[in-house]
């Protein structure tokens, strides 16, 4: 159980495009979903947090409007990156909480975009 | 603010050999403290969890125990294998919040 999918696991894109990335929880329903970037041999950092249904909440200096967060249902939140350029590239991790009071986070495998 | 400290690595052992990565945190509440593991290319997997003072979380041979009087929550495992080679991070959360991360340790285990 508690199964998170990421779609696409790679994905290279030339510069100026926008890239959709898709986070699903496979067999539990997450109202929270959060995603983070993870630089080479570094920690994750805390992009923005998406309630079903809501706006996300982002963490400072994450630009709003360049990371576009959806969470349109239960199961599935997206992120665009739009207008992407070569330090955008990175690694782009989702997780998802389940509803109730849970503070255990379940983590997809990962996206890996390079903006040429 | 509230944060994670873990070890620097890599820490390298021989296989078999006893494995201890150390975890301290800062927190003005109680959090819940996990770690969670990352293989090469992939995304995070949680290991174990604990959830109050004195808890010892366990899977897959790893053990660590929730220890307030010293804020730490200290990973061990009796014999490591090379399959354990990863990166682990410890991590805590408070009141079901974002999580904080600590930097991440990297384990490599040799044959």
């Amino acid at each position: 159980g508690a199964v998170v999918s990421q779609h696409p696991s790679r994905v290279i894109c030339k510069s100026g495009t926008s890239v959709k990335i898709e986070c699903r929880s496979l067999d539990f329903q997450a109202t929270t979903m959060f995603w983070y970037r993870q630089f080479p041999k570094q920690s994750l950092m805390l992009m923005a947090t998406s309630n079903e249904g809501s706006k996300a909440t982002y963490e400072q200096g994450v630009e709003k409007d360049k990371f576009l967060i959806n969470h349109a249902s239960l199961t599935l939140s997206t992120l665009t990156v739009t207008s992407a350029h070569p330090e955008d590239s990175s690694f782009y991790i989702c997780s998802a909480r389940s509803s109730g009071y849970t503070d255990t986070q379940y983590f997809g495998p990962g996206t890996r975009l390079t903006v040429l | 603010g509230d944060s994670v400290t873990q070890m620097e690595g890599p820490v390298t052992l021989s296989e078999e050999a006893f494995l201890t990565i150390n975890c301290t945190y800062t927190a003005t509440g109680y959090p819940s403290l996990f770690w969670y593991v990352q293989y090469p290319g992939e995304g995070l997997q949680l290991l174990l969890k604990a959830t109050k003072a004195d808890d010892k979380g366990s899977n897959k041979g790893f053990e660590a125990t929730y220890r307030k009087e010293t804020t730490s929550f200290h990973l061990e495992k009796g014999s490591v294998q090379v399959s354990d080679s990863a990166v682990y991070f410890c991590a805590l959360s408070l009141y079901g919040n974002k999580l904080v991360f600590g930097a991440g340790t990297i384990l490599r285990v040799k044959s």
